[in-house]
């Protein structure tokens, strides 16, 4: 694929329910970055890739939310026991992961969460 | 700790110039720039890495001074096209968002 891809577009949920969310990033890019955005702010950092390792996951803001990549190259965010508060556009990028250079960020569509 | 962006919203006409400031309370050793249209992903726009260097995409530029830590991007006759929010970035592996700047051009 040309771009990174996200799926689903839209996610509808309970509160409570558990949830997945896929990331699909570009082809020979070994980092992957999870953001969480909301309503008129940036996007807010969760957990980073490099391979098939979390590198920093200082973003995740409590033992609910889990991301994997297992092969180092698709990536799922899970989140259980979900809450209005994790209501929000989650955001995937990756970039090619080179040390010590600057790593431009390719995003995907993301994907809109709404838990009612 | 999030890098600080000014203004929060600005709304120019079409042919007119802006500027768009970020900056930091740590050392910043690179600003990332992107731009994110409604209901769209960020979409990169360029990287500064050196104090003082300024990098271009179309009639943007931006300038870097890292002594004063912060980066300004420059909209030089402002097209419709420009109009979305515009993000600086200041990575530390990952990157770590300003809360935006709206940029509105009218016709």
């Amino acid at each position: 694929g040309a771009g990174v891809s996200q799926t689903p577009s839209n996610k509808v949920t309970e509160k409570g329910k558990y949830v997945e969310l896929r990331c699909d990033p570009i082809s020979g890019h070994t980092a992957l970055y999870w953001y969480r955005q909301s309503l008129g702010q940036g996007p807010e950092f969760l957990i980073y890739f490099q391979g098939t390792g979390a590198a920093d996951d200082s973003g995740l803001p409590n033992d609910r939310f889990f991301a994997v990549r297992p092969e180092g190259s698709v990536s799922t965010l899970k989140i259980q026991r979900t809450e209005r508060g994790d209501s929000a556009v989650y955001l995937c990028a990756s970039s090619l992961g080179l040390a010590g250079a600057p790593n431009e960020q390719f995003f995907g569509p993301g994907t809109r969460l709404t838990v009612l | 700790q999030q890098p600080v962006q000014s203004p929060q919203a600005v709304i120019l006409r079409e042919g007119e110039d802006a500027v768009i400031n970020c900056s930091s309370s740590k050392a910043l050793y690179s600003v990332h720039w992107y731009r994110q249209k409604h209901g769209e992903a960020p979409v990169f726009l360029m990287i500064l890495l050196k104090g003082g260097e300024q990098k271009g995409h179309e009639k943007i530029s931006a300038s870097f001074n890292e002594k004063k830590q912060q980066s300004s991007l420059y909209l030089t006759a402002s097209q419709l096209s420009y109009s979305g929010t515009y993000f600086c970035g200041t990575p530390r592996g990952q990157l770590t968002f300003g809360s935006g700047t709206q940029l509105t051009v009218l016709p």
